[in-house]
């Protein structure tokens, strides 16, 4: 069965640090791949995605992701987070018409 | 422009009991997906709807079932309550057939006593 890990599960940081979230999914063809974000009391919305192109996808708010295909990896990052970034991430994968989601990486942002 | 609405927001229900949920999907949307989420969890597929049909299916018992309406709208319905099925069910909208972005609503907070 197709599977999305999401390996931190809870990551806490300092403003102004540099954040790298895994995502790994086990599915050998097509895919598209997303990146959620919950924050505290709001609903699911998407962050980036990727369908095909260009592997290093940037997002809003200064995030970026970068698909890489041998690894079946699609990471996220950010150079500087902020206490706003506080949220919940969410890793997703579309085989077709299904879609998989990782269990999620709660992060906090320590002002 | 509205996103997409559910409703409830919540609900208390029983063991054994049956529900309804309802999910409108953002404008020009023709495509609902249902989706659970328990705490701590990532959602999990249900199915999906497209042409007021079952299009795709996730690894949930018949005890969950769907409608989609011509003007696209959906009802999740889960019949014979568990305890189990006490989450957050999201209704989750996007155009077309192929892999488009999915718009997610608020959620509706099932809670089964």
């Amino acid at each position: 069965a197709q599977s999305v890990s999401q390996h931190n599960h809870h990551v806490i940081l300092s403003e102004a640090a540099s954040l790298e979230l895994g995502c790994n999914y086990s599915y050998g063809g097509t895919v598209n791949l997303f990146w959620y974000v919950q924050y505290p009391g709001q609903h699911l919305q998407l962050l980036l995605k990727y369908f095909s192109g260009d592997p290093l996808v940037k997002g809003i708010k200064g995030f970026e992701a970068e698909f890489i295909k041998s690894k079946f990896s699609f990471n996220l990052r950010k150079p500087s987070v902020q206490w706003s970034d506080t949220a919940e991430y969410f890793c997703a994968v579309n085989t077709g018409n299904q879609f998989y989601f990782g269990t999620g990486t709660s992060l906090t942002v320590i002002p | 422009d509205a996103g997409v609405t559910q409703s409830p927001t919540h609900l208390i229900k029983t063991r054994g009991q049956q529900v309804t949920l309802r999910c409108s999907p953002k404008s020009g949307h023709d495509t609902v997906s249902w989706y659970q989420q328990a705490l701590g969890q990532g959602p999990q597929f249900i199915f999906q709807y497209y042409e007021e049909e079952e299009r795709q299916r996730g690894n949930f018992p018949d005890r969950f079932s769907g409608h989609q309406f011509p003007n696209y709208s959906s009802e999740l319905n889960v019949n014979a309550l568990l305890l189990g099925d006490s989450a957050l069910y999201l209704c989750a909208s996007s155009l077309g057939t192929v892999q488009e972005t999915q718009y997610f609503g608020p959620g509706t907070r099932l809670l089964v006593l």
